[in-house]
């Protein structure tokens, strides 16, 4: 069964602090993605990754940075953290094989900022 | 603002009758997946259609795409209070997905 976690279902954090989440595949993925998603915004996309140590910027980058030391492992940073990044954290991941590309969710990460 | 735009926002059905959602976007796609996401929890894909395909079938689910409108949509049949979900189509063009609102749908026992 293909698999993608995250460190935690829910973090509560300080405004100020530096926030880590994680996220851990699986399937041998090349591609993985952080996504926010708010009530009436759906999901917006925040940074992808399509190699080792490789990322790119999605559509609302600021405030978050990334890492992507290992194939299967792909982090979330909040250098200080606010209240505005209060939020559900969502990762995903996938492989492009002949333009069938569905992504594979974690859970989520329910992020309150205090 | 998004591409994918889903229509209706919210829809209330009996169970066993059909639940059609709507999704429009904005710009050229190589194809168009709907995704699950039930109450609190991360998305499930249900089914991609590819650009030149027209309508696609996975058991009680039916999704049809419109490039000339720039549209899709879901159908639901016979539904059953385990659809009970949000729904979000996304559009994929060059690594990128770009994610609808949602359709909450709640189905009734």
């Amino acid at each position: 069964d293909v698999k993608v976690t995250q460190s935690s279902r829910y973090l509560v954090k300080r405004t100020g602090e530096k926030v880590f989440l994680e996220c851990v595949q699986d399937m041998d993925h090349e591609n993985m993605f952080w996504y926010r998603q708010d009530p009436g915004l759906g999901l917006r996309l925040i940074y992808f990754s399509y190699d080792v140590k490789m990322k790119e910027k999605g559509d609302i980058p600021e405030g978050y940075s990334v890492s992507r030391e290992k194939k299967e492992r792909f982090s979330l940073i909040l250098e200080s953290a606010s209240t505005n990044q209060t939020s559900m954290y969502l990762c995903a991941s996938n492989i492009l094989a002949g333009g069938y590309n569905e992504q594979f969710f974690g859970p989520g990460t329910r992020l309150t900022v205090l | 603002s998004q591409q994918g735009e889903e229509d209706p926002q919210a829809l209330s059905i009996q169970e066993g009758e059909n639940a059609t959602m709507n999704c429009s976007y904005k710009t050229s796609i190589n194809n168009l997946q709907w995704y699950r996401q039930n109450s609190g929890r991360g998305l499930v894909h249900l089914i991609l259609i590819r650009s030149n395909e027209r309508e696609k079938h996975s058991g009680r689910l039916r999704v049809t795409l419109d490039t000339s409108k720039k549209s899709s949509s879901l159908l639901i049949t016979a539904s059953r209070a385990a659809d009970t979900a949000s729904y979000f189509c996304a559009t994929y063009r060059t690594y990128k997905y770009i994610f609808g609102t949602g359709t909450r749908l709640k189905v009734l026992a």
